[in-house]
């Protein structure tokens, strides 16, 4: 098994473009989750199945998985969007988060 | 609503045991894995352990580093999943949180549904 990788940080400015992207040895052969977590709260899903939206976030969270890469994209950046960004996958034994990525929104 | 409320955290000394618990509303209960994750304190997300429902046996499934000394159940009449914990270690302290996905996606299931979390401290 593996612990995906993930930047431990990423800044943008509010309107711009956040990327974040969570890496592994043929990643693309699974299914990546998102997930968001604002400090003292609990983690939100915000990304499944590599691409799906759950009903109540924004469009402008979108995600993709090709190659040995799955990126979690955040369009127009808010300062709300300041928060943490861990991906999850299965290696097919057990659940993996990567170590996160803090957004930081200048 | 909270989908998920976390309960039973509480400070525990080294090598002793605590059970927690996740009472579950709002969604159905059982239909729906049920996941233990944890966070110490700065740090990031992990993966605990599941449990399956019951056309999935009830199949258990738990990260290396509790396997043997942590076991999930759950009470379907009750909503309610438990996280029993013995021979705790103080790397074992941290906010636990139980988690759900709204239906059985099958591995890897999304976790839709998160409770607030509840803080386990092991120390002497």
């Amino acid at each position: 098994s593996y612990v995906p990788t993930q930047p431990p940080s990423v800044s943008v400015a509010p309107g711009k473009t956040a990327t974040i992207t969570c890496g592994g040895d043929d990643i693309e052969s699974q299914s990546v989750h998102w997930y968001q977590q604002k400090p003292g709260q609990a983690p939100v899903l915000v990304i499944y199945y590599d691409r799906n939206r759950p009903s109540g976030i924004p469009e402008r969270f979108s995600g993709s998985n090709s190659g040995n890469t799955a990126t979690l994209t955040i369009s127009r950046v808010e300062a709300g969007d300041e928060a943490d960004y861990f991906c999850l996958v299965w290696d097919g034994d057990f659940y993996l988060f990567g170590a996160g990525t803090k957004v930081t929104v200048l | 609503e909270v989908p998920l409320v976390e309960s039973g955290g509480g400070l525990v000394q080294p090598g002793g045991s605590l059970k927690l618990s996740c009472a579950a509303s709002g969604f159905s209960f059982r239909e729906s894995p049920i996941y233990w994750v944890r966070q110490a304190s700065g740090k990031g997300l992990e993966w605990v352990g599941h449990m399956k429902t019951g056309p999935h046996n009830f199949a258990t499934s738990y990260a290396a580093s509790v396997a043997g000394r942590f076991r999930i159940s759950r009470d379907d009449s009750k909503n309610t999943a438990y996280l029993h914990m013995s021979s705790l270690k103080s790397d074992d302290t941290a906010v636990y949180f139980c988690a759900a996905p709204d239906g059985d996606y099958g591995d890897p299931d999304p976790f839709h549904f998160w409770g607030r979390g509840t803080l386990v401290s092991v120390s002497s």
